[in-house]
């Protein structure tokens, strides 16, 4: 139990063009979803926090208007990277919280690479 | 603040040999600990966990980490590295009202044959 998926894994878009990603609880409620990026060879940086319904938190130095998240439903979330350059190029995940301990699974991850 | 120091940031060990990988965390309360494992272009795997309880966990694929509170550790430990292990490892400490996780920065391991 307690799968998350993303979609896509892979998108590869031209520089100033928005791209969408979806993550999705499959088997669970979840009631906050996180966004992550990370670079080559680095760790995972938390982006920012959603809740359902409720605009989302960001970590300092994380553009809102640049990275736009929605969690309308318990089961979905979206990143969209607004106006993508070459420097949002990153490997995104995303993980969903509502069960016990309000422990985070995680998706598989998106790949993102902007010409 | 919470923050995760992973002192290594590449491990290699022969196959059949032990493996610790170490971490250290600062939380100002008790922590939840993560142990993730990353291969190439993948995404996270949920090695174990420590909510409460036994402070020795065990977790898939024969790896085990002890929570020490008194020297803010939860090693990693494996007594006999295989070949699939070779991978990224990343500890995590979470908490706080939204749980938020915090990573290391992650200590690649490299096995030989």
């Amino acid at each position: 139990g307690a799968v998350v998926s993303q979609h896509p894994s892979r998108v590869i878009c031209k520089s100033g063009t928005s791209v969408k990603i979806e993550c999705r609880s499959l088997d669970f409620q979840a009631t906050t979803m996180f966004w992550y990026r990370q670079f080559p060879k680095q760790s995972l940086m938390l982006m920012a926090t959603s809740n359902e319904g409720s605009k989302a938190t960001y970590e300092q130095g994380v553009e809102k208007d640049k990275f736009l998240i929605n969690h309308a439903s318990l089961t979905l979330s979206t990143l969209t990277v607004t106006s993508a350059h070459p420097e949002d190029s990153s490997f995104y995940i995303c993980s969903g919280s509502g069960l016990a301990n309000n422990e985070q699974f995680f998706g598989p991850g998106t790949r993102l690479t902007v010409l | 603040a919470q923050s995760v120091t992973q002192p290594d940031i590449h491990i290699t060990v022969s196959e059949g040999a032990s493996l610790e990988l170490r971490c250290n965390y600062s939380y100002g309360a008790t922590p939840y600990l993560f142990w993730y494992v990353q291969s190439p272009g993948q995404g996270l795997q949920l090695l174990l966990k420590y909510f409460s309880g036994d402070t020795l966990v065990q977790g898939i694929k024969g790896f085990e980490a002890e929570f020490k509170r008194s020297q803010s550790s939860f090693n990693l430990r494996k007594p006999s590295v295989h070949w699939s292990d070779a991978a990224e490892y990343f500890c995590a400490v979470g908490g706080g009202s939204n749980y938020k996780l915090t990573f290391g920065k992650g200590t690649l391991l490299t096995v030989n044959p």
